[in-house]
């Protein structure tokens, strides 16, 4: 599975947009972009995934740039609640989910 | 939405006993769990890989013989610490997919496990 790459931590004023990048140079045309994320002692949660497309839910925005390089997750409005560890993973469908060090989220009223 | 469970939540234990800890997935069925390995300030490490009917497939350096794994049915994996030592001290989580050809995982809550 390809390797990512994220900055260690970041912080995020409440209400404002939290832009988190991902750099993933070599990944693969079957590999997905998933990002997961973990609040301090619980199991991870699911956030979004993406093959080539943008995508949104309700939880996020997940821009990928055209030549599958690199990905922002976007969470629109940032509460004291998204503060965490944010997980950027690629991996073939039926693979393992290899996590790297993530970026730790902090964000401050 | 699809719920993972795991229990117990926390444990302590003395050195030199065995201790199981159960993942359930609550509302689908999954042939395949993972069981993730958490220090304090560290990243998740994959451990094992849970085969519904089958041998557990572990990942290098895991210990196959002090982390039993058995995946009795579709809905339960359990991960039992052998002969359990300080250095065993951990927060184990496990995860599994939901549906066929899906790769988003489920997570429990994990399970913190302390050895005296």
């Amino acid at each position: 599975d390809a390797k990512t790459t994220q900055p260690t931590s970041m912080d995020c004023a409440e209400g404002r947009a939290a832009n988190l990048p991902c750099n993933h140079s070599t990944i693969s045309g079957n590999e997905y972009v998933y990002w997961y994320r973990q609040i301090h002692s619980q199991g991870p949660q699911y956030i979004i995934h993406g093959l080539k497309n943008n995508e949104t839910n309700e939880m996020a925005s997940l821009i990928i740039t055209e030549d599958r390089k690199s990905s922002t997750l976007i969470l629109p409005h940032a509460t004291l609640r998204d503060t965490a560890v944010y997980y950027c993973i690629v991996h073939n469908q039926g693979g393992k989910l290899i996590f790297g060090q993530g970026t730790e989220l902090s964000v401050k009223p | 939405g699809a719920v993972v469970s795991q229990h117990p939540s926390w444990v302590i234990c003395k050195s030199g006993t065995s201790v199981k800890i159960e993942c359930r997935s609550l509302d689908f069925q999954a042939t395949t769990m993972f069981w993730y390995r958490q220090f304090p300030k560290q990243s998740l490490m994959l451990m094992a890989t849970s085969n519904e009917g089958s041998k557990a497939t572990y990942e290098q350096g895991v210990e196959k013989d002090k982390f039993l794994i058995n995946h009795a049915s579709l809905t339960l994996s359990t991960l039992t610490v052998t002969s359990a030592h300080p250095e065993d001290s951990s927060f184990y989580i496990c995860s599994a997919p939901r549906g066929a050809g899906t790769d988003t995982q489920y997570f429990g809550p994990g399970t913190r496990l302390t050895v005296l």
